[in-house]
């Protein structure tokens, strides 16, 4: 069971923008520790796609956002297209587990 | 170019014990913390263990402390993650990365190609 929850899946059609969520609480994201993002293509490992909140590592594309509000993030993705196709997880710290937590997942579906 | 190769997966029996490594290249391996994380088939991420650039200091995840133990080699750009007393639910893919920011605030910035580890009979 993962302490922040995001939709199993996303699909949308290519140059669409569909938007993933990743909810928490008030220990997690509501106590406004930093929210990042991973893309997983398949077979591969999971490489780092947006930090503390709405930042991109080097060579991100922008059509990559993040987001949040309250106990929310998001991540947006504009202009979608076929190699957009992965999962996509959050990740914050949690007060009470003094961890880091990750979304339980989000794939990303072209259509 | 930075990169972080993991080795030693395989067949593990329940109760066994396997020893992972992970080699780094491409930067100053000691003067950076490492962790491990753990993706079960079909499931998400998990992080495992974080040790510090010095070795002195390491973390658990609360499913394998006294179970797993974190080391690391700096005169070899090694770092090692010793598990004993394996359980099926231990059965994953184990990745190598390179913790940015604060420990246990930032992100994973970089991971390897990850290693399989099937605890079975």
């Amino acid at each position: 069971q993962s302490v922040l929850t995001q939709p199993p899946s996303v699909s949308g059609a290519p140059g669409q923008r569909v938007t993933i969520s990743c909810t928490g609480s008030s220990s997690n994201i509501g106590a406004g520790y930093d929210v990042h993002w991973y893309q997983q293509l398949p077979g591969t490992a999971p490489k780092l796609l947006i930090y503390n909140d709405n930042n991109r590592p080097s060579g991100v594309p922008d059509r990559f956002s993040g987001s949040r509000s309250g106990t929310s993030a998001s991540l947006a993705i504009a202009g979608l297209q076929a190699d957009d196709e992965a999962d996509y997880y959050c990740q914050s710290h949690d007060s009470t587990l003094r961890s880091y937590v990750f979304g339980s997942g989000t794939k990303v579906t072209v259509l | 170019e930075v990169q972080l190769l993991e080795s030693g997966g395989g067949l593990a029996q329940p109760g066994g014990s396997a020893r992972l490594s992970c080699v780094a290249s491409g930067f100053t391996f000691s003067s950076y913390a490492m962790s491990w994380a753990r993706q079960a088939p079909g499931k998400g991420l998990e992080w495992v263990s974080t040790i510090s650039g010095g070795g002195e200091s390491t973390y658990y995840a609360d499913s394998v402390r006294g179970r797993f133990t974190l080391s690391r080699d700096n005169s070899r750009d090694t770092l090692y993650l010793q598990m004993s007393g394996l359980r099926a639910d231990d059965t994953a893919t184990y990745f190598c990365t390179i913790p940015g920011g604060q420990l246990f605030f930032g992100p994973f910035n970089l991971w390897g190609q990850g290693t399989v580890v099937t605890v079975s009979t």
